[in-house]
Formats: structure tokens, sequence, C-alpha cells
């Protein structure tokens, strides 16, 4: 596609619930971001993963949260034992590495967690 | 490592007004800037960046901004606002390679244009 695509546009789960919430970058980008925008928080950094490299996973806020991205495309970011506060906006970002100055966003995932 | 700060959550304006929509930033290492709005339930959409060169940048939709590297800012501009520009605006920093390279924003100016 054209852009950077994800999925489901909006999740409600009870909580306790694990959830997964998937990405598609755009085509040839090397460089996949993952973001959270809350009321509370703002846009904030979760992960970043860099071709083959090990990802920088230093903006994830717990242990419930971790993420993979298979064959160097399509991400997954995994919430498990969701709760209240993880209610918020998900972000998926990609840019090519080292040309890649410009993060290009898709539309966001709406998680609401009852 | 890097912040930014959006002194102003809201901005009220009338159409076909001037706007400025200041951003400062903070950084031990040289960095990129960005500008980008979000319109209501939608994604975010880049404004404009500076990368290096001439300081005043120019984005899409009339939109411009100026890098003052002395005083660390990057404030939004735009001479004369419509309606459709109402939307909220995050200024955002990000160092040049590798885990640097993650995008650090600030909490967001909302535009609100009124007739």
């Amino acid at each position: 596609g054209a852009g950077v695509s994800q999925s489901p546009s909006n999740k409600v789960t009870e909580k306790g619930k694990d959830v997964e919430l998937r990405c598609d970058p755009i085509s040839g980008h090397t460089a996949l971001y993952w973001y959270r925008q809350s009321l509370g928080q703002g846009l904030e950094f979760l992960i970043y993963f860099q071709g083959n490299s090990a990802p920088d996973k230093s903006g994830l806020p717990s242990d419930r949260f971790s993420a993979e991205r298979t064959g160097g495309s399509v991400s997954t970011l995994t919430i498990q034992r969701t709760q209240q506060e993880d209610s918020a906006v998900y972000l998926c970002a990609s840019s090519f590495r080292d040309r890649g100055e410009t993060q290009y966003f898709g539309p966001g995932t709406r998680l609401l967690v009852l | 490592a890097q912040s930014v700060t959006q002194l102003d959550s809201q901005v009220p304006v009338f159409e076909e007004a001037p706007v400025e929509l200041r951003c400062n930033y903070s950084s031990s290492v040289s960095v990129y800037l960005f500008w980008y709005v979000q319109y209501p339930n939608q994604g975010l959409q880049l404004l404009l960046k500076y990368l290096s060169g001439s300081t005043l940048v120019k984005g899409i939709n009339g939109f411009e901004a100026e890098f003052n590297k002395s005083q660390t800012s990057f404030h939004l501009r735009k001479p004369s606002v419509h309606i459709s520009d109402t939307a909220e605006y995050f200024c955002a920093v990000r160092g040049y390679t590798g885990t640097a390279s993650k995008l650090t924003f600030g909490t967001g100016t909302r535009l609100q244009v009124t007739l």
C-alpha cells in the first residue's frame, strides 16, 4: 500500500485480556516505531525496530508489553493482561534508515479497556 | 536525551489572521526538527521538517517554521489561517540515527480557527 496501515482501527477489550495490534509499514522502510497517545501522557515512544538489529525497548511501560517484527516488515504489538490505563491510541510509524529523517505514521489503533 | 516544550496548549485565532505556534527544545546532541498535524480522529501528518541548511523551512498548507539554534526554538507560522487549519499541532525532535532516532514530542497545541 501507499502508506502505513494498522489494524484493527478500534479495539474494545475487558480488563485482564490480551490484545494484539498490527502494523504494516511502507514497503522498503527498514525502521519501524510504535508510539502511544493518551490523554495523560501525550505522545510517547514505545519501541523501535531497525532491520535485524535488536529492538530498542526502552519505552515499553511494563513487561506486559511486547512487540515483534517478522521478516523485517509487519509488526505486532502485544499487551498482556490489559489494564484500564492501557487505553490509548497506539500509533505505528516507519522510515528509511539513515535517509529516514521522516517517520510516516499510520492512522492508529484506538484501544479501550473496560 | 531530548525534550520539547510547547508552551501554548490552545491557540484561538480568527480566520485569515496570522498565527505562531511556539516550540522550544532541549538536546545534548544535534537533532532534526519536525512539525506534525493531527486532524480530529486521524493519524499524524508531517507538516514540515528541518534537517540542515536554510533555517527557514516551508511546509504544506502554507505553513513555515524557522530554526533558531541560539534560542533552541522551532516556531511554526502561517500568515493567514483557514477554518480547515483547526487541528492539533505537535513539535518533535529526534537524533540522527539508531536509538536516538525515536521522536520526542511536545504536548501539542490545539489551534482553533473561528470565523
